[in-house]
């Protein structure tokens, strides 16, 4: 099973937007609205940001937000902050027998 | 609070077995299918195994189809991987992970690390 595809790297100034995709197949973010975005500082554990495309569990600034296009998912921050500067990975269902699969991770860096 | 607290993890020489467990609080452990996640040193992250609530459902990676075997025991609110014939590329921090049935994992422990080496 192919990981998704994500940028390695983007960048962006406090207060820009920056937007990271996130391209699968048919048979994964094309298929279901079951794409998800984590948020990774170093060191620590993965935290759930967006669920099923667009949606935010409680406690997540509203500056994160999540779209979807055909194969590809976009995670868009606004108002970056220093503390955004973390890894990012997106992961989706897929009709393959394995479940689920994730991209390979994007590094945002706030200049 | 949710609580995932992984252990288990250690050196291990290749071709060896390795158990790792997950203990969960705070929340109603039979009510939530459960993930293993992996992340080898500097790289990004793998989903490695799924068990729905009951057990009914259980998924693997290619990765580790054969060789790994992910149980749980809801009345001790415990998941568990077993892992065997342990190779050089499994060597990662291995992540015990909620998830909301198959859309989405929403709680993470901190990891436990495995490393495979002669």
């Amino acid at each position: 099973q192919s990981a998704l595809t994500q940028p390695a790297s983007v960048s962006g100034s406090p207060g820009q937007s920056i937007t990271i995709s996130c391209t699968g197949t048919s048979s994964d973010v094309g298929a279901y609205n079951y794409v998800s975005w984590y948020q990774q500082h170093p060191g620590k554990a993965p935290k759930l940001m967006i669920y099923d495309v667009s949606d935010r569990p409680s406690g997540v600034s509203n500056r994160f937000s999540g779209s979807k296009s055909g194969n590809t998912a976009s995670l868009t921050i606004s108002g970056l902050q220093a503390e955004d500067e973390a890894d990012y990975y997106c992961s989706s269902y897929t009709s393959s027998s394995t479940l689920a699969v994730f991209g390979g991770g994007t590094k945002l860096t706030v200049l | 609070e949710v609580q995932l607290v992984e252990s288990g993890g250690g050196l291990v020489k290749p071709g060896g077995s390795l158990r790792l467990s997950c203990a969960a609080s705070g929340f109603t452990f039979s009510d939530y299918s459960m993930n293993w996640v992996r992340q080898a040193p500097g790289k990004g992250l793998e989903w490695v195994s799924s068990i729905s609530s009951s057990s009914s459902f259980i998924y693997y990676a290619d990765s580790v189809k054969g060789r790994f075997t992910v149980s749980r025991d809801n009345a001790k609110s415990s998941l568990y991987l077993q892992m065997n014939s342990l190779k050089a590329e499994d060597t990662a921090v291995y992540y015990c992970a909620r998830g909301v049935g198959a859309r989405t994992i929403d709680y993470w422990g901190q990891g436990t690390l495995v490393t495979v080496s002669s």
